[in-house]
C-alpha cells in the first residue's frame, strides 16, 4: 500500500514530442504529489506539485494530470526539449513520510 | 548561499574503512534526510531527523549512524565500509517533518574498492 509504482523505467522522445511519464499509488492517505527531476551528477530538485482536489496543474511546458478514482497521476512535458532529458521521480505523501517511484530516465533526441 | 551541501563530493575508501559525509543546510527546515541511490537511480530513504531527534529509521544495517549536532547539520557516518556501500547518498531537508517539498543535497559519490 505505500508503493508508488513508476513508469516507463526509461523514454526516448523526439525534440518537440510530447513526454508522458505514469504513476500510480493505491493508500488513499496520500494528499500531496510532487514531481522531481534530477539531471546527472546533481540532486533530485521539485519540479511541479499537485493536490488531489484538482485534476490537473500546469506549469510552462510541464503539466501533471491527475486521477483520483483510478488512483493514477501523470506528468506530460509539451514540446519536449534535449535539455529536459534527465530523471524524473514522482512521489507520493501523507504529511508524515514521502514514497518516491523508481524513476524514469528520459532521453530527448535532439 | 547553497541551500543543501555536503562534503565531500567524492568518496574513495577500501573495504573495512570507517568514513563520514557531512551535510549543511541554510533554508532553517526543521527536518533533514539521508537517501541512498543505487546505480540504478532508486532513491531510498535511510534517516530522517526532526530538530535533532531520529524520526525514521529504515531497514539500514547499523554500521550506518546518523549524528544531528542542531538542526542545520545532519552527518552520516559509516563503519566497515562494505562493496555494497557504493553509491551516491543525499542528503535533503524540508520544512515539516515528512514534508514532500525537499531540497536535496549535491550528492556524495562513494565508491568501496
Amino acid at each position: 500500500q505505500q508503493q508508488v509504482k513508476q513508469s516507463p523505467q526509461s523514454l526516448i522522445v523526439q525534440k518537440g514530442g510530447i513526454s508522458i511519464i505514469n504513476c500510480a499509488y493505491e493508500n488513499t492517505a496520500f494528499d500531496y504529489f510532487p514531481w522531481y527531476q534530477q539531471f546527472p551528477g546533481k540532486g533530485p530538485a521539485l519540479l511541479i506539485a499537485i493536490r488531489p482536489d484538482v485534476s490537473e496543474k500546469k506549469e510552462g511546458r510541464f503539466t501533471i494530470s491527475f486521477n483520483k478514482s483510478a488512483k493514477q497521476f501523470s506528468l506530460h512535458i509539451m514540446d519536449s526539449q534535449p535539455g529536459d532529458s534527465a530523471t524524473y521521480f514522482c512521489a507520493a505523501s501523507s504529511g508524515d513520510k514521502i514514497i518516491f517511484g523508481k524513476g524514469t530516465r528520459l532521453h530527448i533526441l535532439p | 548561499d547553497t541551500a543543501v551541501s555536503q562534503t565531500p563530493k567524492y568518496l574513495v575508501t577500501q573495504m573495512g574503512n570507517d568514513k563520514s559525509i557531512k551535510c549543511e543546510q541554510n533554508l532553517g527546515h526543521d527536518t533533514m534526510y539521508w537517501y541512498k541511490q543505487d546505480s540504478k537511480k532508486f532513491l531510498k530513504i535511510m534517516f530522517s531527523y526532526n530538530n535533532k531527534e531520529l524520526i525514521i529509521n529504515e531497514t539500514v544495517p547499523n554500521r550506518f549512524s546518523p549524528k544531528s549536532p542542531d538542526k542545520a547539520h545532519l552527518n552520516l557516518h559509516i563503519n566497515s565500509l562494505e562493496l555494497g556501500d557504493s553509491a551516491v547518498y543525499f542528503c535533503a531537508s524540508s520544512a515539516l517533518e515528512g514534508g514532500a517539498e525537499q531540497y536535496f543535497g549535491p550528492g556524495t559519490r562513494l565508491t568501496v574498492t
